[in-house]
């Protein structure tokens, strides 16, 4: 199956902090899913990007997928966007295959 | 906004008991996907549905493990005999469709003592 590597590990950013988070995987890919774990276990989506760049307030994120790799930009880091950033990957068969994500820190 | 809905949210159970969990996805979402997620990892697929039919259970351990849609709305994850293993968080998703985006319910974290 594809694999998923996403790097750093761990994070500890100050609050206003910018940062970028990155993706790397194996093969082609159809589908690629950022998301956010909170503290409390739930999963929240911030994009569906296989290609291009999109833009959400102070989260951003690309894709270049000819060069299989995706990254998440925070901006003006938060003390709410503490938790563990997850890349997730799809390709042919249509299962999604998550990284170990990036856990991160912001820190007042 | 819509939901997915998980329930119970936390499940403790002992060892070689049956457990069961439930998840209602988004309203005319046909893809449903059940997640396990061990502590410190990404979570891990298995079992999907395409409205009422299994398209995906490959990573499912079936001597224990059953799933089912039957109506092709809500689903069942089941348990039977629960193993110290087995704790973990259980995550429910759905998509509109088959490769669209993933919105995922609060899960069920599961311990077996």
């Amino acid at each position: 199956g594809i694999q998923v590597e996403q790097s750093p590990p761990d994070l500890i950013l100050q609050e206003g902090a910018n940062s970028t988070l990155r993706c790397n995987f194996s093969d082609s890919v159809n589908n690629l899913q950022w998301f956010h774990q909170n503290p409390w276990g739930q999963l929240i989506n911030l994009f569906y990007i296989p290609s291009g760049t999109k833009q959400n307030g102070r989260l951003s994120a690309t894709t270049v997928a000819t060069e299989r790799y995706s990254l998440l930009y925070i901006s003006s880091s938060q003390t709410t966007d503490s938790g563990v950033y997850f890349c997730a990957v799809g390709g042919g068969n249509n299962r999604l295959a998550f990284g170990k994500g990036n856990q991160v820190v912001v820190i007042p | 906004e819509a939901e997915v809905a998980q329930s119970p949210r936390y499940k403790i159970t002992e060892k070689s008991q049956a457990v069961a969990f439930w998840c209602d996805p988004i309203s005319g979402h046909a893809t449903l996907y059940w997640y396990r997620q061990i502590l410190g990892q990404g979570p891990e697929l298995l079992v999907q549905f395409q409205d009422e039919s299994v398209v995906d259970d490959s990573q499912l351990p079936k001597d224990r493990f059953s799933a089912e849609r039957l109506k092709g709305v809500d689903s069942t994850l089941k348990i039977q005999p629960a193993e110290l293993g087995d704790s973990a968080m259980y995550l429910c998703a759905s998509s509109f469709i088959q490769g669209g985006g993933y919105t995922f319910g609060s899960g069920t974290r599961l311990t077996v003592v």
